[in-house]
């Protein structure tokens, strides 16, 4: 099983919404990353979780709150969004140390925020 | 930030012709990785060459790695309307695998 599965695939919210996204892996994986994409611009990195602990932070801002609560989950709440954050939001998982550097990618999340 | 240009932006070409995009980037790296991304989905990782190679295939696939220039290129043989999507180089510049940056990007369409 290569997949990673991102719920939903679409959501609307409004700027004083609280909403969730989920992600989920069974490859083993103990390296998870959201990412944030543009229309027609490259996907930008978000966070990094390590063996379930935040290790890498973007200096992305507080209305984005990533959790990992097991090594096969990843959330990302989000809360007072504005206009500018509706994209396409990426979850991947890799592996640690040997192999690593192949990230697997989910459908992703496509957010419309009005 | 943005590691690397890609070039061309968009490339459109015809079935049964080669596909060439180049990638370059500022700082060193450990080893340079291709991903393709279907329209609006997420991406697909298809060949990743470290950095003391200089070429490597895969399938239809070839990619050329120059650190002395700080560039690479993916050629796709033989295209098919079905590798119409984007693609994207990334780089581990930072020093950390788990830290991509990606390039801009080339839209390829392969008209059938």
């Amino acid at each position: 099983d290569t997949e990673v599965t991102q719920t939903p695939k679409h959501l609307v919210m409004g700027m004083t919404n609280k909403k969730s996204l989920k992600c989920e892996q069974h490859m083993g994986h103990r390296a998870m990353y959201w990412y944030k994409q543009k229309a027609k611009k490259p996907p930008e990195l978000m966070f990094v979780y390590s063996y379930e602990k935040l290790s890498i932070n973007e200096s992305v801002p507080s209305r984005f709150s990533p959790e990992c609560p097991n090594s096969s989950l990843l959330n990302l709440h989000l809360h007072a969004l504005q206009p500018e954050d509706s994209a396409l939001y990426l979850c991947a998982s890799s592996q640690v140390g040997q192999g690593g550097d192949i990230q697997y990618f989910g459908a992703g999340t496509r957010l419309s925020v009005l | 930030s943005q590691q690397g240009e890609e070039d061309p932006q968009a490339l459109s070409i015809q079935e049964g012709e080669n596909a060439t995009m180049n990638c370059s980037y500022k700082t060193s790296i450990n080893n340079l990785q291709w991903y393709r991304q279907n329209s609006g989905r997420g991406l697909v990782h298809l060949i990743l060459i470290r950095s003391n190679e200089r070429e490597k295939h895969s399938g239809r696939l070839r990619v050329t790695l120059d650190t002395s220039k700080k560039s690479s290129s993916l050629l796709i043989t033989a295209s098919r309307a079905a590798d119409t999507a984007s693609y994207f180089c990334a780089t581990d510049s930072s020093g950390s695998a788990r830290q991509l940056t990606f390039g801009s990007g080339t839209q390829l369409t392969v008209l059938p």
